[in-house]
Order: structure tokens, then sequence, then C-alpha cells
């Protein structure tokens, strides 16, 4: 079975500041990886998709990266906002896993300090 | 543009009853699947469906029921409920499957006494 963790599972950091939000898989036949938000209470919400041609994929201050040789993928987020306080969640689908195929982290909980 | 519905939002039900969680996307998405999360185990999948009358387990089938008649419809029964769902129920749907986003509902809490 497939293995995506997320490290750290929380994170405190004052607004402003930039930060790296870690997510490694134990496959490297990872198809794509994508990064959901879930407030409190929430659905997930689909930040960004990576597919596995791609390395990044940016979405206003969102920046996202892929490295399957590494097994890891990197969620950035610029100039952080109490706003984006949240748990993030990224996933990954593996080649011919069909539609069962896609594996959860179990989240890294951000809090942005104003 | 409603999305995804689910529905109850909130459920508390006894040990032994049956209850159905229901799923309704306005989006005409292929893919239907239901997650349940809870703490320490993260998402995990039960069912998923490619297409009308296509039902496939996932990860943690046991205990659980779904069915498929229409496309935008995959309700999730729990037949003789259990503790052990006690649970949030996420109801998600995909245009395609590998290649394309997943989209959630908002949950259904579902509490086992």
């Amino acid at each position: 079975k497939q293995e995506v963790t997320q490290i750290p599972a929380a994170l405190s950091v004052p607004e402003g500041e930039n930060l790296v939000l870690n997510c490694s898989f134990t496959d490297s036949a990872i198809y794509n990886l994508q990064w959901f938000r879930q407030d409190p209470g929430k659905g997930l919400t689909s930040l960004l998709l990576i597919q596995s041609s791609q390395r990044e994929q940016t979405s206003g201050r969102l920046n996202a990266s892929l490295d399957k040789s590494s097994g890891r993928s990197t969620l950035y987020i610029a100039a952080s906002q109490p706003g984006d306080s949240a748990t993030y969640l990224c996933a990954g689908t593996y080649s011919g896993g069909g539609a069962d195929g896609l594996t959860f982290g179990k989240g890294t909980h951000l809090i942005i300090q104003p | 543009d409603a999305g995804i519905t689910q529905s109850p939002r909130y459920k508390i039900t006894e040990t032994g009853r049956q209850v159905t969680l229901m799923c309704h996307q306005t989006w005409s998405h292929s893919y239907m699947f239901w997650y349940r999360q809870d703490l320490g185990h993260g998402l995990r999948l039960i069912y998923y469906s490619a297409a009308a009358d296509i039902t496939d387990k996932g990860e943690v089938p046991d205990g659980y029921v779904v069915s498929r008649s229409k496309t935008e419809n995959f309700p999730l029964t729990l037949e003789s409920a259990t503790r052990s769902q006690t649970s949030v129920y996420f109801c998600a749907t995909s245009p395609v499957t590998g290649t394309g986003e997943l989209f959630f509902g908002e949950g259904s809490r579902l509490t086992v006494l």
C-alpha cells in the first residue's frame, strides 16, 4: 500500500512569513499529486493539481512542486495571512491505481498568528 | 451552482439502526467516492463508482452498502450502524480518475450511540 506522509503535523508562524509544507510518498510511480485545504467543519478544497509530467503549479501566493525521484512534494505559501490558517492535505494518485489509487496524507494543521 | 450536496449534515443514531447518507452532484462527473475521516487515520476510501450501476470497494467497505442508479446520486447506507462508524463522511466527485481533480462535499457528521 502506498504511503503519503506530511511533516510537520502542525505549524504555527507569524503573519507575513513565507512557509513550506512538506509531503513525501513511498512510490515514485506517482501519477499526479494534489494539495487540498480543509477548514474546520468543512470539506476539502482542491488548491493545486500537479500532473506527473509537470514539476510545479502556481496559483496566486501558492506554489506546489513535485519531485518524483526524491518522493517529495512541497507547498510554498508566500506572505502568509491569518486567512491561510487551515489544515493542508496532499494526496497522490498512483499509475494503474485506478479510482482507488488516491492516497491521502494526514495533513499539516497551519496556524498563522496575526 | 450547488456542486455537491450531502445530506444530512449531522446525524445521531443508535447502534443497530440503518442510516443512509445522501450525495447529489450537479456536474455530471463520472466518478463518485465516499470517504470517511477520522483522527489518526486521515481520509480512507469506503466505496467508489465509475459510472451509473458500476461500484467498487475501497479500503474500508465493511458495514457499508452503496448504489448508483443515476449518475448524479450516490447514497451510502450503513445497514446496522456500529459505534466504530462514528465519523465524518465525505462524498467526492471527479470528471476522470487518475488525472483529474477531486471535488468534495461539505461532509456528513455521523454519531452512533
